[in-house]
């Protein structure tokens, strides 16, 4: 596609629901970024997959969250029992070099709402 | 702890004039300094980069100064025009971690005619 694309725009969901966020990359892009945007902060660093390998899972805040990127392409991140404090933008950014050299491309990002 | 600091939280700047927005780092394994500029409902987009070989990097009416022994880069913005009105923000990156960009908290630029 044109660029990064992200579903569902926009999300509500009731505390302890779980929730799953789509990312589809710019085709051929080997790396994949989750970031997290609070309302009027910077975005903060989720987690980073190279093609399947999921390298850097460092900055998932709890073992609710879980991402995957089974075939290399599209990206899903999970979280589940949802807690009010996940109430967030979810940002998917993806790469074609070697994520020290390639700029990110984000998508528009995924609003969640939790009641 | 934020590992790069951005000033001022917002700025507000007449149409034609300069807008200056700095950053504060402490990590010297930081290698790669990009600024990103983000409209509402929309993601981050690359505006410019700079690594730490260079002091000073010019693309159109947008300027990176860097200044390695201070750890401090800042964004100028010359002719500003109300279509930058945006929230920018600085990042940082260390070369050994793979992708991971911290980023500041960001600032609000309006630019008023």
């Amino acid at each position: 596609g044109a660029g990064v694309s992200q579903s569902p725009r926009y999300k509500v969901a009731k505390r302890g629901q779980d929730v799953a966020l789509r990312c589809d990359p710019i085709s051929g892009h080997v790396s994949l970024f989750w970031y997290q945007q609070a309302l009027g902060q910077g975005p903060e660093f989720l987690t980073y997959f190279q093609n399947e390998a999921q390298l850097d899972k460092s900055g998932l805040p709890s073992d609710r969250f879980f991402a995957e990127r089974p075939e290399g392409s599209v990206s899903t991140l999970k979280i589940q029992r949802t807690q009010q404090e996940d109430s967030a933008v979810y940002l998917c950014a993806s790469s074609y070099e070697g994520a020290n050299t390639g700029e990110l491309f984000f998508g528009e990002g995924s609003r969640l709402t939790v009641l | 702890q934020q590992q790069v600091k951005q000033s001022p939280q917002s700025l507000i700047v007449q149409k034609g004039g300069i807008s200056i927005i700095n950053c504060a780092y402490e990590n010297t394994a930081f290698d790669y300094f990009p600024w990103y500029q983000q409209f509402p409902g929309k993601g981050p987009a690359l505006l410019i980069a700079i690594r730490p070989d260079v002091s000073e990097k010019k693309e159109g009416r947008f300027t990176i100064s860097f200044n390695k022994s201070a750890k401090q880069f800042s964004l100028h913005i010359m002719d500003s025009q109300p279509g930058d009105s945006a929230t920018y923000f600085c990042a940082a990156r260390r070369g050994s971690t793979l992708g991971r960009l911290y980023f500041g908290r960001g600032t609000q630029l309006t630019v008023w005619p």
